[in-house]
């Protein structure tokens, strides 16, 4: 099992250009998320899917846009980059046990943006 | 909003010395859980812990949960260069089993 992978690893952007993040995961999960890591500030969510074809926004969502049409893919949207989004982003998977017990999530490798 | 407070924000320690870094919220947690993140990595599951008072051992990590499910702590003995790595409390968001809210980590160098 490859787990969680995203392309492309590191990417610079000019303002105002788009982007789509990939994300695939091949364990089957049904729940996915997005999340950006700034420096010294954690993980914020910005969006999380609970199965195919059902996203909603996290924390920080303005800016983005998400779709979910497989199970395995994710991707993440950028439609008019700006400097606020340079950030390294991480796309993460679990499965959903319907149990009240918090869920293991699995991380990918990140990609890191930058915008000039 | 539930929040998550981490210290120390940095730790710089020698090979073989012990440590403890705290999570800590004023709300309660149904569970915590811990991650380390690598450099250049995504974070990596470490322990859950679910019952208030519970310690959990992992090789030479110590985790504990509180009494009253508000915090957490994570001590580490005789550390290792290999321990380096960026630590991060998350709790279960808004009553989902799902949703996490990070802490902003704890970034520990173990100088040899």
């Amino acid at each position: 099992n490859a787990g969680v992978t995203q392309t492309p690893k590191f990417r610079i952007l000019k303002i105002g250009q788009s982007m789509t993040l990939q994300c695939t995961q091949d364990m089957n999960h049904n729940y996915m998320y997005w999340y950006r890591q700034d420096p010294g500030m954690g993980l914020k969510l910005i969006y999380y899917s609970v199965g195919a074809g059902i996203t909603d926004k996290g924390e920080v969502p303005n800016g983005y846009n998400v779709s979910r049409s497989t199970t395995e893919d994710f991707p993440l949207r950028l439609e008019l980059a700006a400097p606020s989004q340079t950030s390294v982003y991480f796309c993460a998977s679990s499965l959903s046990s319907g149990g009240a017990l918090i869920e293991t999530q699995y991380f990918g490798p990140g990609t890191r943006l930058l915008v000039l | 909003t539930q929040l998550l407070e981490q210290s120390p924000q940095f730790l710089s320690i020698q090979e073989g010395e012990n440590l403890t870094v705290y999570c800590n919220s004023s709300s309660v947690f149904s569970s915590l859980q811990w991650y380390r993140q690598e450099p250049g990595e995504g974070p990596v599951l470490l322990v859950t812990v679910v019952t208030g008072g519970e310690v959990k051992k992992l090789k030479r990590l110590t985790f504990q949960f509180g009494d009253a499910r508000k915090d957490s702590s994570l001590h580490i003995t005789a550390a290792q260069p290999g321990d380096t790595g960026l630590y991060l409390c998350a709790g279960a968001a808004g009553g989902s089993n799902y949703k996490l809210t990070f802490g902003k980590g704890t970034l520990l160098t173990v100088n040899p």
